[in-house]
Protein backbone atom coordinates (compact mmCIF):
# COMPACT_ATOMS: atom_id res chain seq x y z
CA UNK A 1 0.00 0.00 0.00
CA UNK A 2 1.18 3.34 -0.58
CA UNK A 3 1.46 5.69 2.20
CA UNK A 4 3.57 9.42 2.70
CA UNK A 5 4.97 10.40 6.30
CA UNK A 6 5.33 14.09 6.36
CA UNK A 7 8.21 15.09 9.30
CA UNK A 8 7.22 17.68 11.34
CA UNK A 9 3.39 18.61 11.65
CA UNK A 10 4.76 22.34 13.05
CA UNK A 11 7.03 24.30 10.59
CA UNK A 12 8.19 27.90 11.79
CA UNK A 13 10.55 30.67 9.28
CA UNK A 14 11.46 34.00 9.78
CA UNK A 15 10.12 35.79 6.72
CA UNK A 16 13.15 35.62 4.24
CA UNK A 17 14.35 32.23 5.43
CA UNK A 18 14.51 28.98 3.42
CA UNK A 19 11.38 26.45 3.80
CA UNK A 20 12.09 22.95 3.88
CA UNK A 21 9.21 20.69 4.23
CA UNK A 22 10.02 17.04 4.25
CA UNK A 23 7.77 14.38 2.57
CA UNK A 24 8.58 10.56 2.30
CA UNK A 25 6.41 8.13 0.24
CA UNK A 26 6.33 4.50 0.69
CA UNK A 27 5.22 2.67 -3.19
CA UNK A 28 5.82 -0.59 -4.32
CA UNK A 29 5.56 1.00 -8.09
CA UNK A 30 7.00 4.78 -9.17
CA UNK A 31 4.35 7.00 -7.85
CA UNK A 32 3.27 10.60 -9.19
CA UNK A 33 3.86 13.13 -6.12
CA UNK A 34 1.87 16.13 -5.29
CA UNK A 35 2.37 18.87 -3.01
CA UNK A 36 -0.66 20.72 -1.88
CA UNK A 37 -1.52 23.96 0.43
CA UNK A 38 -4.29 24.54 2.10
CA UNK A 39 -5.43 28.10 3.61
CA UNK A 40 -8.18 28.34 6.33
CA UNK A 41 -11.40 27.31 5.50
CA UNK A 42 -10.89 26.92 1.42
CA UNK A 43 -10.32 23.80 -0.51
CA UNK A 44 -6.55 22.46 -1.46
CA UNK A 45 -4.58 23.96 -4.32
CA UNK A 46 -2.02 22.00 -6.14
CA UNK A 47 1.28 23.34 -5.68
CA UNK A 48 3.08 21.33 -7.91
CA UNK A 49 3.21 17.64 -9.16
CA UNK A 50 6.39 15.06 -10.24
CA UNK A 51 5.32 12.42 -12.80
CA UNK A 52 8.38 10.92 -13.75
CA UNK A 53 9.52 13.72 -16.50
CA UNK A 54 11.96 15.84 -14.47
CA UNK A 55 13.31 15.28 -11.02
CA UNK A 56 12.99 18.82 -10.16
CA UNK A 57 9.64 20.47 -9.92
CA UNK A 58 9.03 23.39 -10.18
CA UNK A 59 5.27 24.78 -9.24
CA UNK A 60 3.63 28.21 -8.03
CA UNK A 61 4.64 30.81 -5.91
CA UNK A 62 8.21 30.16 -5.87
CA UNK A 63 8.24 26.52 -4.18
CA UNK A 64 9.84 23.57 -6.13
CA UNK A 65 10.71 19.91 -4.96
CA UNK A 66 13.09 17.16 -5.91
CA UNK A 67 12.19 13.94 -6.63
CA UNK A 68 15.04 11.45 -4.99
CA UNK A 69 14.41 7.98 -5.40
CA UNK A 70 17.20 6.77 -3.61
CA UNK A 71 15.75 8.77 -0.60
CA UNK A 72 11.95 7.88 -1.44
CA UNK A 73 11.41 11.43 -0.80
CA UNK A 74 10.17 14.72 -2.29
CA UNK A 75 10.47 17.63 0.10
CA UNK A 76 9.29 20.72 -0.67
CA UNK A 77 11.96 24.06 -0.84
CA UNK A 78 11.36 27.85 -1.34
CA UNK A 79 14.34 29.58 -1.11
CA UNK A 80 12.69 32.91 0.54
CA UNK A 81 9.56 32.99 2.77
CA UNK A 82 6.60 35.12 2.48
CA UNK A 83 4.31 35.73 4.83
CA UNK A 84 1.88 34.67 2.55
CA UNK A 85 3.34 31.28 2.64
CA UNK A 86 1.79 30.84 6.17
CA UNK A 87 -0.69 27.64 5.48
CA UNK A 88 -0.92 24.02 5.56
CA UNK A 89 1.08 21.58 3.53
CA UNK A 90 -0.09 18.51 2.17
CA UNK A 91 1.71 15.48 0.31
CA UNK A 92 0.08 13.48 -1.04
CA UNK A 93 1.29 10.08 -3.34
CA UNK A 94 -0.57 8.24 -6.00
CA UNK A 95 0.15 4.74 -7.09
CA UNK A 96 -0.33 5.03 -10.91
CA UNK A 97 -0.88 1.15 -11.82
CA UNK A 98 -3.04 0.11 -9.54
CA UNK A 99 -4.99 2.74 -7.95
CA UNK A 100 -6.26 5.24 -10.96
CA UNK A 101 -6.15 8.54 -9.87
CA UNK A 102 -6.69 8.33 -5.96
CA UNK A 103 -4.41 10.63 -3.45
CA UNK A 104 -2.84 8.98 -0.29
CA UNK A 105 -2.16 12.53 1.77
CA UNK A 106 0.06 13.11 4.54
CA UNK A 107 -1.26 14.30 7.87
CA UNK A 108 0.13 17.50 6.73
CA UNK A 109 2.73 20.41 8.03
CA UNK A 110 1.64 23.67 9.59
CA UNK A 111 3.97 26.60 8.10
CA UNK A 112 4.09 29.59 10.43
CA UNK A 113 6.13 32.81 8.85
CA UNK A 114 7.48 34.95 11.34
CA UNK A 115 8.16 38.73 10.68
CA UNK B 1 -14.22 29.24 -15.10
CA UNK B 2 -16.07 28.55 -12.38
CA UNK B 3 -14.57 26.39 -9.47
CA UNK B 4 -15.99 23.42 -7.66
CA UNK B 5 -19.25 24.36 -6.01
CA UNK B 6 -20.17 23.22 -2.54
CA UNK B 7 -23.00 23.31 0.01
CA UNK B 8 -23.83 24.22 2.69
CA UNK B 9 -20.22 25.83 3.66
CA UNK B 10 -21.04 24.29 7.91
CA UNK B 11 -23.73 22.19 9.32
CA UNK B 12 -23.92 21.50 13.06
CA UNK B 13 -26.23 18.37 13.83
CA UNK B 14 -26.89 16.00 16.34
CA UNK B 15 -26.01 12.41 16.55
CA UNK B 16 -28.33 10.01 15.10
CA UNK B 17 -29.81 13.04 12.60
CA UNK B 18 -29.35 13.04 9.03
CA UNK B 19 -26.71 15.53 6.95
CA UNK B 20 -26.53 15.46 3.45
CA UNK B 21 -23.59 17.76 1.04
CA UNK B 22 -23.87 18.71 -2.58
CA UNK B 23 -21.61 19.67 -4.69
CA UNK B 24 -21.25 20.67 -8.17
CA UNK B 25 -17.44 19.96 -9.87
CA UNK B 26 -15.78 22.01 -12.76
CA UNK B 27 -17.89 21.99 -15.89
CA UNK B 28 -16.55 19.06 -18.34
CA UNK B 29 -14.62 17.11 -15.35
CA UNK B 30 -15.81 13.42 -15.42
CA UNK B 31 -14.24 12.28 -12.19
CA UNK B 32 -15.98 13.02 -9.17
CA UNK B 33 -14.25 12.51 -5.41
CA UNK B 34 -15.48 13.23 -1.99
CA UNK B 35 -12.41 13.36 0.87
CA UNK B 36 -13.35 12.94 4.43
CA UNK B 37 -10.46 15.79 6.65
CA UNK B 38 -10.77 15.38 10.51
CA UNK B 39 -8.89 18.31 12.13
CA UNK B 40 -5.43 17.62 12.15
CA UNK B 41 -5.26 15.28 9.66
CA UNK B 42 -4.89 15.08 5.68
CA UNK B 43 -8.04 14.29 3.67
CA UNK B 44 -9.09 11.12 3.08
CA UNK B 45 -10.98 9.47 -0.26
CA UNK B 46 -14.19 8.61 0.44
CA UNK B 47 -15.66 7.91 -3.03
CA UNK B 48 -14.72 8.39 -6.66
CA UNK B 49 -17.10 8.48 -9.37
CA UNK B 50 -16.28 8.62 -12.92
CA UNK B 51 -18.91 9.97 -14.81
CA UNK B 52 -22.01 8.64 -12.96
CA UNK B 53 -20.20 5.23 -12.24
CA UNK B 54 -18.67 4.00 -8.85
CA UNK B 55 -14.86 3.58 -9.28
CA UNK B 56 -13.47 3.62 -5.59
CA UNK B 57 -15.59 3.19 -2.53
CA UNK B 58 -13.50 1.24 -0.87
CA UNK B 59 -13.20 3.54 2.18
CA UNK B 60 -16.77 4.50 2.45
CA UNK B 61 -18.60 3.37 5.37
CA UNK B 62 -21.11 2.35 3.54
CA UNK B 63 -23.25 1.10 6.98
CA UNK B 64 -24.25 5.25 7.60
CA UNK B 65 -23.07 6.97 4.41
CA UNK B 66 -24.13 7.13 0.77
CA UNK B 67 -23.15 9.18 -2.29
CA UNK B 68 -24.95 9.36 -5.74
CA UNK B 69 -23.94 11.31 -8.98
CA UNK B 70 -26.96 11.42 -11.11
CA UNK B 71 -26.66 12.43 -14.40
CA UNK B 72 -22.87 12.61 -13.90
CA UNK B 73 -22.90 16.08 -13.07
CA UNK B 74 -23.56 17.44 -9.71
CA UNK B 75 -23.17 14.78 -6.51
CA UNK B 76 -24.47 14.30 -2.92
CA UNK B 77 -23.33 12.73 -0.22
CA UNK B 78 -25.08 11.65 2.84
CA UNK B 79 -24.37 10.58 6.35
CA UNK B 80 -27.55 8.63 8.09
CA UNK B 81 -27.45 8.07 11.68
CA UNK B 82 -24.23 10.59 12.08
CA UNK B 83 -21.89 9.68 14.72
CA UNK B 84 -19.71 12.24 17.06
CA UNK B 85 -16.67 10.62 14.75
CA UNK B 86 -18.29 12.11 11.96
CA UNK B 87 -17.23 15.82 12.72
CA UNK B 88 -15.43 16.87 9.64
CA UNK B 89 -14.91 18.82 6.74
CA UNK B 90 -15.60 16.81 3.22
CA UNK B 91 -13.87 18.01 0.37
CA UNK B 92 -15.34 17.57 -2.85
CA UNK B 93 -12.84 17.19 -5.42
CA UNK B 94 -12.93 16.55 -9.58
CA UNK B 95 -10.77 16.64 -12.23
CA UNK B 96 -11.05 15.51 -16.34
CA UNK B 97 -10.13 12.06 -16.16
CA UNK B 98 -9.25 9.35 -14.34
CA UNK B 99 -5.46 8.74 -15.77
CA UNK B 100 -4.16 11.38 -13.51
CA UNK B 101 -5.44 14.65 -14.19
CA UNK B 102 -5.14 17.60 -11.76
CA UNK B 103 -7.71 17.60 -9.00
CA UNK B 104 -9.27 20.61 -8.05
CA UNK B 105 -11.02 20.94 -5.05
CA UNK B 106 -13.77 22.76 -3.83
CA UNK B 107 -14.03 25.17 -0.07
CA UNK B 108 -15.73 21.75 1.80
CA UNK B 109 -18.33 21.73 4.12
CA UNK B 110 -17.54 21.76 7.71
CA UNK B 111 -19.36 19.41 10.02
CA UNK B 112 -20.38 19.30 13.75
CA UNK B 113 -21.58 16.10 15.04
CA UNK B 114 -22.49 17.15 18.71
Amino acid sequence: AQSVTQLGSHVSVSEGALVLLRCNYSSSVPPYLFWYVQYPNQGLQLLLKYTSAATLVKGINGFEAEFKKSETSFHLTKPSAHMSDAAEYFCAVSDRETSGSRLTFGEGTQLTVNP
Amino acid sequence: EAGVAQSPRYKIIEKRQSVAFWCNPISGHATLYWYQQILGQGPKLLIQFQNNGVVDDSQLPKDRFSAERLKGVDSTLKIQPAKLEDSAVYLCASSLGTVYNEQFFGPGTRLTVL
